[in-house]
């Protein structure tokens, strides 16, 4: 199974400051002939189900705010909260679509500092 | 409106089964495959199984594999998740969520099902 390590496990960042969240896999995700990381990217707010923000590493879903932005390529993954914003907070989890089972970082909380 | 639409919160006791409904709606149901993610309270996302509703087959995660089915109606567009020998630590949030064809996560939620055993 694919591991996905995720760091930091939480972190509190003030507003209109910049969150990064990392994400690692065990194994390379990268498809070759396609040139495509068979990585995504959910936010899960209290009481909510995870909401889809990436998939492909870096292609933002519709309504996904562009000071997010997904990044990186075969094992290493980030996630970034350019200024982050009060409706910001909530667990941000990685997850790779590579092979099954699918898997799931542990998640990262995102708080206001 | 693209949405899935679970059923209500169980309450069970150990050694018993649930089984959980998903219901789907707005979207052509054996197009995309539906997969089952357990939550325990306070914890991370852990992904059960996947259901292809245009053939009925099911692949599960090596955890659930012994006790858990999953079975699909096409004409009522309703997904069923069963998982039985419940314990204490099955204690968690049940999702439903669909992947679509151009790619394998999961761009729609149901709203999650607790279950509880006691």
């Amino acid at each position: 199974d694919i591991v996905m390590t995720q760091s930091p496990d939480s972190l509190a960042v003030p507003l209109g400051e910049r969150a990064t969240i990392t994400c690692r896999s065990s194994q390379n995700v990268l498809q070759i002939s396609s040139r495509k990381n068979y990585v995504a990217w959910y936010q899960q707010k209290p009481g909510q189900p995870p909401r889809l923000l990436f998939t492909w590493a870096s292609s933002r879903e519709s309504g996904v705010p562009a000071r997010f932005h997904g990044s990186g390529s075969g094992t290493y993954f980030t996630l970034t909260l350019s200024s982050l914003q009060a409706e910001d907070v909530a667990v941000y989890y990685c997850q790779q679509f590579y092979s099954r089972p699918w898997t799931f970082g542990q998640g990262t909380r995102v708080e206001v500092k | 409106q693209v949405q899935l639409r679970q059923s209500g919160a169980e309450v069970k006791k150990p050694g018993a089964s649930v089984n959980i409904s998903c219901k789907a709606f707005g979207y052509p149901f054996i197009d995309y495959h539906i997969h089952w993610v357990r939550q325990i309270p306070g914890q991370g996302l852990d992904w059960m199984g996947i259901m292809d509703p245009k053939n009925g087959r099911s692949t599960f995660a090596r955890s659930f594999r012994d006790r858990v089915t999953m079975t699909s109606e096409t004409s009522t567009t309703t997904v069923y998740m069963e998982l039985r020998g419940l314990t204490s630590d099955d204690t968690a949030l049940y999702f439903c969520a669909r992947d679509p064809p151009d790619h394998d996560a999961f761009d729609v939620w149901g709203q999650g099902t607790m279950v509880t055993v006691s």
